[in-house]
């Protein structure tokens, strides 16, 4: 099972919206709406930002959306901030014999 | 508060075991999964398996199975993985991580740093 498709990275100056893509298939992406996102700062755990593909859990900031098309997931910041640079993860439920999740690749946000 | 305390740094030799704990408070803990993943230094979040705090029941990515056994202790709370024969593949940062409603992690400890080196 490989890992889900992400961007390496993504850039964007304060204000901007960025969007980060999550590519998986019909066995785990397009079939279920158990995507999940997580942030990731240097040297710390990660924290959940969006579950069920657009879900927020409380107390995280309405700049975070979430959205899914077929076999691609979305991250959405709008209004970037400088503490939004981090790495971010993409995850997903899959129906693979050989694991229940699968996580994306990663991508590292910049704030200009 | 829900938190998740896992132990302390192990430095171990190739072939060797290790195991790691993750003590849970500020929640029913039977009511949920714990999940455990690693994460090799620079390198993206692998998911290793799950257990089902309550029946104790488990499954492992079959990359790990044969050499990863998660268990817990309900009467202190605790959920502890232990991965043998280890490698210096094996070095990673290891994680556990509450399991949410449907599919997801929603409280996460603050990692075991697991050196293997001869």
């Amino acid at each position: 099972q490989s890992a889900l498709t992400q961007p390496a990275a993504v850039s964007g100056s304060p204000g901007q919206s960025i969007t980060i893509s999550c590519t998986g298939t019909s066995s785990d992406v397009g079939g279920y709406n158990y995507v999940s996102w997580y942030q990731q700062h240097p040297g710390k755990a990660p924290k959940l930002m969006i579950f069920d593909v657009n879900k927020r859990p409380s107390g995280v900031s309405n700049r975070f959306s979430g959205s899914k098309s077929a076999n691609t997931a979305s991250l959405t910041i709008s209004g970037l901030q400088a503490e939004d640079e981090a790495d971010y993860y993409c995850s997903s439920h899959t129906n693979n014999s050989t694991l229940i999740y699968v996580f994306g690749t990663g991508t590292k946000v910049t704030v200009l | 508060q829900v938190q998740l305390v896992q132990s302390g740094a192990e430095v171990k030799k190739p072939g060797a075991s290790v195991k790691v704990s993750c003590e849970a408070s500020g929640y029913t803990f039977t009511s949920y999964y714990i999940q455990w993943v690693r994460q090799a230094p620079g390198q993206g979040i692998e998911w290793m398996g799950r257990i089902n705090l309550n029946s104790g029941g488990t499954s492992y990515a079959q990359k790990f199975q044969g050499r990863v056994t998660m268990t817990r202790d309900t009467s202190i709370s605790t959920a502890y993985m232990e991965l043998s024969r280890l490698r210096s593949d094996d070095t990673a940062m290891y994680y556990c991580a509450r399991g949410g409603g449907s599919y997801y992690s929603d409280y996460w400890g603050q990692g075991t740093l697991v050196t293997v080196s001869s």
